[in-house]
């Protein structure tokens, strides 16, 4: 089955750094889908993106970067210029083509201080 | 306002009781997943469906029940509570496999 560590438990920045959140990865399967997701203390989980295995391109969305490595079996998720909004628990997830469950990684608690 | 909508929001109940968890996917969307999330355990995958029919299946217990209606509204049937049962229960709906999720807002269980 897949599974996904977030070894980061918790990071704590001051605003306008920058800050990498961790994700490595386990599954069999070739073709597999990654996502990120953000949970504010209000509660709710946020889609932030999703990428599949066969697209390594990284991304960048405004202060938001995506960076996938197949040969690491890495997602990793960088936030450049920190604000205290960002402050959050951030998932990482894999879901399998062949499976229809996501799983979800324990997740990295991000205080950002002013 | 994600599009799902999950009631109710709070439930507190005793244990031994039977309570129900109601789920309302995005407009649109044909699948359907519910999750718990504890602080232990971490968010955990329990159940999918697909336009009615179950699709996937998680770590979810046998006092444990879902179902989709034709109106693809969504039920988690939770009996014989115990406390370890506590937790946020989250719905959450795709267009499709493998898609990004919805999340609704989470019914929070409180198991006395």
């Amino acid at each position: 089955a897949q599974k996904v560590t977030q070894a980061q438990t918790e990071i704590s920045v001051v605003e306008k750094e920058d800050v990498t959140l961790d994700c490595v990865y386990e599954t069999r399967d070739t073709t597999y889908y990654l996502f990120w997701y953000k949970q504010p203390p209000s509660g709710e989980l946020v889609f932030l993106i999703r990428r599949n295995s066969f697209d390594e391109q990284n991304e960048i969305s405004g202060r938001y970067s995506w960076n996938f490595q197949k040969s690491t079996s890495s997602f990793n998720f960088t936030i450049t210029a920190s604000q205290v909004v960002d402050s959050a628990v951030y998932f990482c997830a894999l879901s399998e083509a062949k499976n229809n469950d996501m799983r979800f990684g324990a997740g990295t608690r991000l205080t950002v201080k002013p | 306002d994600s599009g799902v909508t999950q009631t109710p929001k709070h439930l507190i109940t005793a244990t031994g009781q039977r309570v129900t968890l109601r789920c309302s996917p995005r407009s649109g969307d044909l699948s359907v997943y519910w999750y718990q999330q504890s602080l232990d355990q971490g968010l955990q995958f329990l159940i999918q469906y697909y336009n009615g029919e179950e699709r996937a299946k998680g770590n979810i217990l046998e006092r444990f029940s879902a179902q989709q209606f034709p109106d693809l509204h969504s039920e988690l049937n939770l009996s014989s509570l115990e406390l370890g049962d506590s937790a946020l229960y989250f719905c959450a709906s795709s267009v499709g496999e493998n898609y990004g999720y919805t999340f609704g807002s989470g019914t929070r269980l409180t198991v006395v």
